[in-house]
């Protein structure tokens, strides 16, 4: 189990380029999530799948973000069009069972749109 | 809609210092509470939790009682020390969806 992984870790795009980052979960973890935190705010829901299915979007995902997950397996969080107030640190979490299990977060992907 | 409303940061401590971070929330139903913890360049830990009124989580010497008639989720530790230096922060479960709500945090710095 070496944990929730997420890449890249950091990533500097320029206004208007297209983004996109991995996670891998924990391998037996059915559920994944992702979360946006912004600096000195909570982290904020963005989407949930369970397998591959997307099960719940959140208002803040735009028309311009995009998530997969296609095997069940890693996820994909794209963003097109970047703009500065995208800037944010993405954060990926899994789990077995449920927010009521706990969740496992990644270390997060910091995204600077400049 | 839900929500969480932690005490503002930062908040600085002497080591051996009695820590209450405060937590009060809004929710329709009956949802679960959460403290999680994020050291220095990690990712959120999950600290403690509660599923239903009266139940009180601990770990590593933190506690918080989940009381339904004042809304809140205090966190709470008899001693800290330099290692638990991070930002605390409080959820609830949203009900009937799979989403978790934070609070916005609190930075705690515990100095020798």
């Amino acid at each position: 189990d070496t944990g929730v992984s997420q890449n890249p870790r950091h990533k500097i795009t320029k206004r208007g380029q297209n983004v996109t980052f991995r996670c891998d979960p924990i391998s037996e973890h059915n559920r994944l999530y992702w979360y946006r935190q912004t600096l000195g705010q909570g982290p904020e829901f963005l989407t949930y799948f369970q397998n591959e299915a997307q099960l719940e979007k959140s208002r803040l995902l735009s028309d311009r973000f995009s998530a997969e997950r296609p095997k069940g397996s890693f996820s994909t969080l794209e963003i097109q069009r970047t703009e500065q107030g995208d800037s944010a640190m993405y954060l990926c979490a899994s789990s077995a069972g449920g927010f009521n299990y706990g969740y496992t977060f990644g270390s997060g992907t910091r995204l600077t749109v400049v | 809609g839900n929500s969480v409303t932690q005490m503002e940061g930062p908040v600085t401590l002497s080591e051996e210092a009695f820590l209450t971070i405060n937590c009060t929330y809004t929710a329709t139903g009956y949802p679960s509470l959460f403290w999680y913890v994020q050291y220095p360049g990690e990712g959120l830990q999950l600290l403690l939790k509660a599923t239903k009124a009266d139940d009180k989580g601990s770990n590593k010497g933190f506690e918080a009682t989940y009381r339904k008639e004042t809304t809140s989720f205090h966190l709470e530790k008899g001693s800290v020390q330099v290692s638990d230096s991070a930002v605390y922060f409080c959820a609830l479960s949203d009900q009937g969806a799979q989403k978790l709500v934070f609070g916005q945090g609190t930075r705690l710095t515990i100095n020798p």
